[in-house]
């Protein structure tokens, strides 16, 4: 079955504790990105990642870091974790760019809710 | 850079009504349009997209959305909804390379028994 996964879904720690969030996606997709998801703002993109050991940041890139090492993991780092990063978190990936005729969409992982105390 | 406005953060309507989710967009270059779904707990799904070609795209469910150029538009319609329509719906805006996704802040969508 197709999928993007992330772990953990629940996650509840303190300010200034390094913590990971994995994603993995089965469908040999060359892109890849994360987004949080705050109430009224919609979903704000982190960074996004072209195909290995490419990353380029979104909108909202502070107090984030990402890898891309492998083609089908591209996880998430909080170095330094603060409260103003409690939200959920998405994980999503696609076939890469429009050119190339591959016009699917992004398949979304099912989200990691983040609370920093 | 691109944006996405959704003016209506909530719409409440009785099951079988015809309803609207409206969507407008800015951008200085060619864009994709999308709408996806998501249901509580859950990620997004697709529900259609306009890339090119005919301006009246038709996606799951019964949904369907119009892109209008002159107007920034592309809102979503259904001519009749369903309890199970319930959830919040994000318009989305890529640039021609598919990179940069920008996200409207979502309309909940609440079907009155």
């Amino acid at each position: 079955e197709a999928q993007v996964t992330q772990n953990p879904r629940y996650l509840i720690t303190v300010t200034g504790k390094k913590l990971t969030v994995t994603c993995s996606q089965n469908m040999n997709h060359e892109y890849m990105s994360w987004y949080r998801q705050d109430p009224g703002l919609g979903l704000r993109q982190i960074y996004y990642s072209m195909n290995v050991e490419v990353t380029d940041k979104g909108d909202v890139p502070e107090g984030y870091k990402v890898s891309r090492k492998e083609k089908r993991n591209f996880p998430l780092i909080l170095e330094s974790p603060s409260p103003n990063q409690t939200s959920l978190y998405f994980c999503a990936s696609s076939p890469n760019g429009f050119q190339s005729g591959q016009n699917q969409p992004q398949h979304f992982g099912d989200g990691t809710r983040l609370s920093i105390l | 850079a691109q944006s996405v406005t959704q003016l209506d953060s909530q719409v409440p309507v009785f099951e079988e009504a015809p309803v609207e989710l409206r969507c407008n967009y800015s951008s200085s270059v060619s864009v994709y349009l999308f709408w996806y779904v998501q249901y509580p707990n859950q990620g997004l799904q697709l529900l259609l997209k306009y890339l090119s070609g005919s301006t009246l795209v038709k996606g799951i469910n019964g949904f369907e959305a119009e892109f209008n150029k002159s107007q920034t538009s592309f809102h979503l319609r259904k001519p009749s909804v369903h309890i199970s329509d319930t959830a919040e719906y994000f318009c989305a805006v890529s640039d021609n390379y598919g990179q940069n996704f920008v996200f409207g802040p979502g309309t909940r969508l609440s079907v009155l028994p």
